[in-house]
């Protein structure tokens, strides 16, 4: 299985802050990467799609890059709606692995 | 607009069989890629298996041949049974789209809550 660590596990953060998610994946996934945002009593949401394709309707303050192994999310701009856990996603191959989650809460 | 909507028992008892069904609105689920995940406490999200629709299925190995999904196309639903639970079975469990299997999930349902616990 492509094992997918992600850090830091959780971070505290003020509104208007910039945030950074990494997520590392134990081998080349070349672009097949995923960014959720998940929050108690709602249905995930995708954010980013082939590691830096925003979905649509997804504000432009979330972003995505990397390459191969390596992978971030960011928020340029820190909303209250944001709060929640964010996870990524390989899609290179089965099965679908995520990675452990980032919490985000505010300071 | 497409939903998904996960329903079932809340509590199964250690070793019963759990059994999730997801009902698709808005949409054939003879189209797409379905999928189960599950969220446990304190881990991360776990993928369980999809139904294409053309019937292809796959599961993670890692739930050892317990899972068994199966969709019923005349009631626009798919469904999920995990036999032999224990307390590590214990998630909200998710129902969610792709548009194949080499996709994202674009959309999800909210998710199903359960527990095992005798």
């Amino acid at each position: 299985d492509i094992q997918m660590t992600q850090s830091p596990a959780s971070l505290s953060a003020s509104v208007g802050d910039s945030v950074t998610i990494t997520c590392q994946a134990n081998q080349d996934i070349t672009n097949f990467l995923n960014w959720y945002q998940v929050t108690p009593g709602k249905a995930p949401k995708l954010l980013v799609y082939d590691k830096s394709n925003l979905e649509t309707g997804v504000p432009s303050r979330f972003s995505g890059s990397g390459t191969g192994t390596h992978f971030t999310l960011t928020i340029s701009s820190l909303h209250p709606e944001d709060l929640g856990t964010y996870y990524c996603q390989q899609y290179d191959r089965l099965p679908l692995t995520f990675g452990g989650g980032t919490k985000v809460d505010l300071k | 607009q497409v939903q998904l909507h996960e329903s079932g028992p809340g509590l199964v008892k250690p070793s019963g069989t759990l059994s999730l069904t997801c009902t698709v609105s808005g949409d054939s689920i003879n189209s797409y890629y379905w999928s189960w995940i599950r969220l446990a406490p304190g881990k991360g999200l776990e993928w369980i298996a999809y139904i294409s629709f053309s019937g292809t299925i796959n599961y993670n190995p890692s739930l050892s041949n317990r899972a068994t999904i199966s969709r019923d196309t005349s009631k626009n639903q798919v469904s999920l049974n995990l036999t032999s639970v224990t307390a590590a079975d214990a998630a909200i469990y998710y129902c969610a789209r792709a548009g194949q299997i080499w996709s994202p999930f674009d959309l999800w349902g909210q998710g199903a809550l359960v527990t095992v616990s005798s």
